[in-house]
């Protein structure tokens, strides 16, 4: 099985911008989750989509949203994009509650 | 919300050392993982572990759920198995659907 793919890998923006962000989760998974990745305050989560619904979502400003379509792929779009948005963005997937994440390779987003 | 807390900070070892990773979490879970990031940012899968103990070559993993802690043991280490590793938990029961809460991480550096 392919593992969880994510496009694009790189991406350098400049404030102000948005971006979307890709995931294709593992064949057969309808849960994906994203988090965002940086040195200051390590590994958080943004949000979890399952079923093109989103059933939770952590403590971060509206300028960052989501969505999942019926074949179960979901974006991340970041918009009017600030220095501290810079960071690895990863997203997960996983069958449903209580099951093993796995995680796609990352995009790295940097905002200059 | 749920805390985590990995001991040590970091690590430095000779190749053929054994080492000890420690994971306490404030909460009950029903979800316990454990990951290796690699140089490039993606997470690796070591051990899905809620509970209970297993094992996968020169490492395995250790849950006491009732006392909330895991511990990671890595024999005989190479210096590939250098990196960043993590302990990330879901809480039980509640709506924290799909929410992995990470540990800071423990830098393990393996000398030749």
């Amino acid at each position: 099985k392919a593992g969880v793919t994510q496009t694009p890998r790189y991406l350098i923006k400049t404030r102000g911008q948005q971006v979307t962000l890709s995931c294709s989760p593992i064949s057969g998974h309808r849960s994906v989750s994203w988090y965002q990745q940086t040195p200051g305050q390590g590994l958080q989560f943004l949000f979890e989509y399952f079923s093109e619904t989103q059933r939770n979502k952590g403590n971060f400003p509206g300028r960052f949203s989501g969505r999942q379509f019926s074949n179960s792929r979901s974006e991340m779009n970041v918009s009017t994009l600030e220095l501290g948005d810079s960071a690895l963005y990863l997203c997960a997937s996983r069958l449903d509650r209580d099951n093993e994440q796995f995680f796609g390779p990352g995009t790295r987003l940097t905002v200059l | 919300g749920i805390q985590v807390e990995q001991s040590p900070p970091d690590l430095i070892l000779q190749e053929g050392a054994n080492s000890t990773l420690r994971c306490n979490f404030s909460d009950s879970v029903n979800n316990l993982q454990w990951f290796h990031q690699n140089p490039w940012g993606q997470l690796i899968n070591l051990f899905y572990i809620p509970s209970g103990t297993k094992q996968n070559g020169r490492l395995s993993a250790t849950t006491v759920a009732t006392e909330r802690y895991s511990l990671l043991y890595i024999s005989s280490s190479q210096t590939t198995d250098s990196g960043v590793y993590f302990c990330a938990v879901e809480p039980a029961g509640g709506t924290s659907y799909g929410k992995l809460t990470f540990g800071q991480g423990t830098i393990l550096t393996v000398h030749p």
